[in-house]
């Protein structure tokens, strides 16, 4: 079966940084997406991975190894608008979203 | 209209009714989707159209159908509700393959 993995929760101090780790099993692979949910609001577009490496857009990174599975997002500067859930997804063989349930991330002043 | 709009935006239905959920994209996308939003799960696709004139099923499509007559518009119909069909409701579309999908801002159906 196909599966994504993130934590439930996570909480962070306003200016510091924090990861956001991602483990996918799916069949097949055409790239990894990281979405911001507010809640009540619907999911926006943060980053695409589809090669190996770190992909940086202002205070948010996202980085991708293919041969492990694995995706991490990473915020720096928190703010307290961060406060959000995360979304990961993984595009498989068929072009189709597989996504995760989320991680809430808690930023206090 | 800029992006993609749905609606209702929240909507308490009695069991057994049939109920359409509207989505309208004006960005030209050809690809689009719905999902649905349960807490403590991921987003799950109903149904989706890669292209007007074709739709295909998702993860979880039963009791759900779709139409894609045109580009833009992309109803989802529950023909007879359940209250597992209680959720939130996302229409999304993109240009299609490995590309970002952009969001409604959801319906919030309560199935009664």
């Amino acid at each position: 079966g196909q599966n994504i993995d993130q934590p439930t929760e996570m909480t962070a101090t306003e200016g510091a940084i924090v990861q956001i780790n991602c483990t996918y099993q799916t069949s097949g692979f055409n790239g990894l997406f990281w979405y911001q949910q507010h809640a009540g609001e619907a999911p926006t577009f943060l980053s695409y991975n589809v090669l190996d490496g770190l992909e940086e857009k202002g205070r948010f990174s996202s980085f991708l190894s293919r041969s492990k599975g694995y995706s991490y997002l990473l915020l720096k500067e928190l703010q307290m608008k961060d406060s959000a859930s995360y979304l990961c997804a993984v595009m498989d063989s068929n072009y189709q979203l597989i996504w995760g349930a989320g991680t809430k991330l808690i930023i206090k002043p | 209209i800029a992006g993609i709009t749905q609606a209702p935006t929240s909507q308490i239905l009695a069991a057994g009714r049939r109920m359409t959920l509207r989505c309208t994209q004006d960005m030209r996308h050809n690809a689009m989707y719905w999902y649905r939003q349960d807490l403590g799960l991921g987003l799950r696709l109903i149904h989706y159209s890669n292209t007007a004139g074709t739709t295909g099923k998702g993860e979880v499509p039963d009791g759900y159908s779709v139409s894609r007559a045109n580009t833009d518009d992309f109803p989802l119909t529950l023909a007879s509700a359940v209250p597992s069909q209680t959720s939130v409701y996302f229409c999304a579309s993109s240009r299609g393959d490995n590309t970002e999908a952009f969001f409604g801002q959801g319906t919030r159906l309560t199935v009664v």
